[in-house]
């Protein structure tokens, strides 16, 4: 089983709709999550953090089950501008030695 | 203000020949990292280096990479006799430091080719 393993997709819905994807990770003492976006062929750039309470920024809302062992990305109201790969991160440990990986991403196609 | 940068943007090179590849962090970011993605792929940890500390070198593919960082900012990562399977883009990022929970900023990219 893969350490992080998210569906690549793509998902391809209509600009207004809602779309949730979901993470899943294997190590149950992973600490930090975090969802990155990649537009094509451009770097990866930090989205939003995921929070043990669920975090919610504008029409994005992140969550975490710990008991399952996933994160998830919610975006409401759908934007033609939400068009990219959506990478989850997974940190297992606080300090500096910890192990960071990354998702492969799910590709998200917002049509009009 | 200056984020941060790679060069060269774009490389082609035949295979066999050697590599480098440049990564300057956002200054007094203490933490660097390399990564690798390779087409339709998520990134594959290289190396970390955090301040004067000794490298975590776990993630490089094989003994024909390596990676320096001098004077704790600009990075050099090479590769040597180059393979098709190398191709991909090279992905530099640096955080404030280090820590797990900081955000990493990434820079453009080098896209390698090997012929």
């Amino acid at each position: 089983r893969k350490e992080v393993e998210q569906d690549p997709g793509p998902f391809n819905v209509p600009e207004g709709a809602t779309v949730a994807f979901n993470c899943t990770y294997s190590n149950s003492a992973s600490q930090s999550f975090f969802w990155y976006r990649q537009d094509c062929r451009k770097e990866p750039k930090l989205l939003m953090s995921v929070y043990s309470s669920g975090n919610e920024d504008g029409r994005f809302t992140a969550q975490l089950n710990r008991a399952s062992q996933y994160i998830s990305l919610l975006i409401r109201d759908s934007k033609l501008s939400d068009s990219a790969t959506y990478l989850c991160v997974v940190i297992e440990g606080y300090s500096s030695a910890s192990k960071i990986i990354f998702g492969s991403g799910t590709r998200l196609s917002i049509r009009p | 203000g200056a984020g941060v940068s790679q060069s060269p943007s774009n490389k082609v090179t035949e295979k066999g020949k050697d590599v480098e590849l440049r990564c300057d962090p956002i200054s007094g970011h203490t933490a660097l990292y390399w990564y690798r993605q390779s087409l339709g792929q998520g990134l594959e940890f290289l190396i970390y280096f955090q301040g004067n500390s000794a490298p975590d070198k776990s993630g490089l593919p094989s003994d024909r990479f390596s990676a320096e960082r001098t004077g704790g900012s600009v990075s050099t990562l090479t590769i040597q006799r180059t393979q098709q399977e190398d191709s991909a883009v090279y992905l530099c990022a640096s955080s404030s430091n280090g820590a797990g929970t900081d955000t990493q900023y990434f820079g453009p990219g080098t896209r390698l080719t090997v012929l």
